[in-house]
């Protein structure tokens, strides 16, 4: 049980495009996800939390109109990295909470590496 | 400082070696304490969990914490080559979770 499946896996894309990627737990209900970005060698950082039916919270730093989230559904959150650019090359990684189980337990998705050329 | 601070390594043993790995952290609000397996281009897999100082085991891993010291310690017996992985520490504050840097193992056959 607990998983969450990322789509895509990977994608490349051209400068100045939109990226949406989709986070889904698939066995279990998540009323919260959580957006991370890791860069290589480097540990995850928590971009924003995600509620279902909410506006999303965004970490200090990070751009909400570049990277937008949407919650719509107790199994779904989409991020949309907006004309991206190389620098937003990363490994971008979904976590979700289990609304049923301990409120502290995330469980990841298996990460979507994002290539800017 | 940091508010987990964990030893990014690498640290490399032969197979079979009792593997330690170790973070510590600054805030004692903190209560709840998490390992995680990263493999390389993959995301983040739970392996242990625990909220209150003391041990915790399952099969070759225990989970040990100590708030006193702030100090949490993950133990891996007779190490296999799969073990060979990112190692991250996560604690719970506020409703995040708080990462350490990672310490990469490398278990040599």
């Amino acid at each position: 049980g607990a998983v969450v499946s990322q789509h895509p896996s990977r994608v490349i894309c051209k400068s100045g495009t939109s990226v949406k990627i989709e986070c889904r737990s698939l066995d279990f209900q998540a009323t919260t996800m959580f957006w991370y970005r890791q860069f290589p060698k480097q540990s995850l950082m928590l971009m924003a939390t995600s509620n279902e039916g909410s506006k999303a919270t965004y970490e200090q730093g990070v751009e909400k109109d570049k990277f937008l989230i949407n919650h719509a559904s107790l199994t779904l959150s989409t991020l949309t990295v907006t004309s991206a650019h190389p620098e937003d090359s990363s490994f971008y990684i979904c976590s979700a909470r289990d609304s049923g189980g301990a409120a502290d337990t995330q469980y990841f998705g298996p990460g979507t590496r994002l290539t800017v050329l | 400082q940091k508010e987990v601070e964990q030893d990014p390594g690498p640290l490399s043993v032969p197979e079979g070696a009792i593997v330690s790995l170790n973070c510590t952290y600054s805030n004692s609000a903190f209560q709840y304490f998490m390992w995680y397996r990263q493999y390389s281009r993959k995301g983040p897999e739970l392996l242990m969990y625990t909220y209150s100082s003391g041990n915790k085991e399952d099969g070759r891993f225990t989970a040990q914490v100590d708030k006193s010291s702030k100090y949490i310690s993950l133990f891996i017996r007779d190490s296999q080559p799969s073990d060979s992985a990112t190692y991250l520490c996560a604690i719970e504050g506020t409703g995040k979770l708080i990462f350490g840097q990672g310490t990469t193992l490398q278990v040599k056959p």
